[in-house]
């Protein structure tokens, strides 16, 4: 079975750019989180979607958003970037029925940078 | 869900055994102890979790207190490539329709270093 899918692995961008995400989760997985990175925070939840519809969200500015498709592929979006979203950001798939136990499978990470 | 505290850092000779403690001493009955890695530049893993009796699988070992106040990570035979970030996470094991399903707190975890 395949992993968690991340595109692109590693991105750059400037400040004021916007940038989409992608994360594909496990065949069958419905939920699917994002998490962002850093040296200074650590891991932090940003969203998590299930059904196409945000079910959580974290403490993040507006510019940071996301959706999720009916195939339960997942992007997520941040507009207007600013030298802190440099950052590792982190997509979990869950299958999210009776046979959850509570653990999410990661991807690899989208790496992005800043300048 | 509970906060945790965990050593910053422990180091650990190859080929022994390598005992990561957690301390939750806020931990409400519902919650589970859940641990998972993080090697570097990817994404965490999960490793086991519990809720009050010990749990072993292919992985490691996760030895629960009495009084579930803390909890121990043992890794029986460390090898170089355990190296990585440990996080100790409690939280409430989710239903299907639970609002936090897909959400952990990481804290800022535990550096295991294992050397030759």
């Amino acid at each position: 079975k395949a992993g968690v899918t991340q595109t692109p692995r590693y991105l750059i961008k400037t400040r004021g750019q916007q940038v989409t995400l992608s994360c594909s989760p496990i065949s069958g997985h419905r939920s699917v989180s994002w998490y962002q990175q850093t040296p200074g925070q650590g891991l932090q939840f940003l969203f998590e979607y299930f059904s196409e519809t945000q079910r959580n969200k974290g403490n993040f500015p507006g510019r940071f958003s996301g959706r999720q498709f009916s195939n339960s592929r997942s992007e997520m979006n941040v507009s207007t970037l600013e030298l802190g979203d440099s950052a590792l950001y982190l997509c979990a798939s869950s299958p999210r029925d009776s046979s959850f136990s509570g653990e999410l499978f990661f991807g690899e990470g989208s790496r992005l940078t800043v300048l | 869900d509970a906060k945790t505290t965990q050593p910053t850092s422990m180091d650990c000779a190859e080929g022994r055994a390598a005992n990561l403690p957690c301390n939750h001493s806020t931990i409400s009955g519902n919650e589970y102890v859940y641990w998972y890695r993080q090697i570097h530049s990817q994404g965490p893993q999960y490793i086991i979790h519990g809720l009050k009796n010990n749990e072993t699988n292919e992985m490691a070992s996760l030895i629960i207190t009495e009084d579930r106040k803390s909890s121990t990570l043992i890794l029986p035979h460390a090898t170089l490539r355990d190296t990585a970030v440990y996080y100790c996470i409690v939280r409430v094991r989710q239903g299907a329709g639970g609002t936090s399903y897909g959400k952990l707190t990481f804290g800022q975890g535990t550096i295991l270093t294992v050397h030759p």
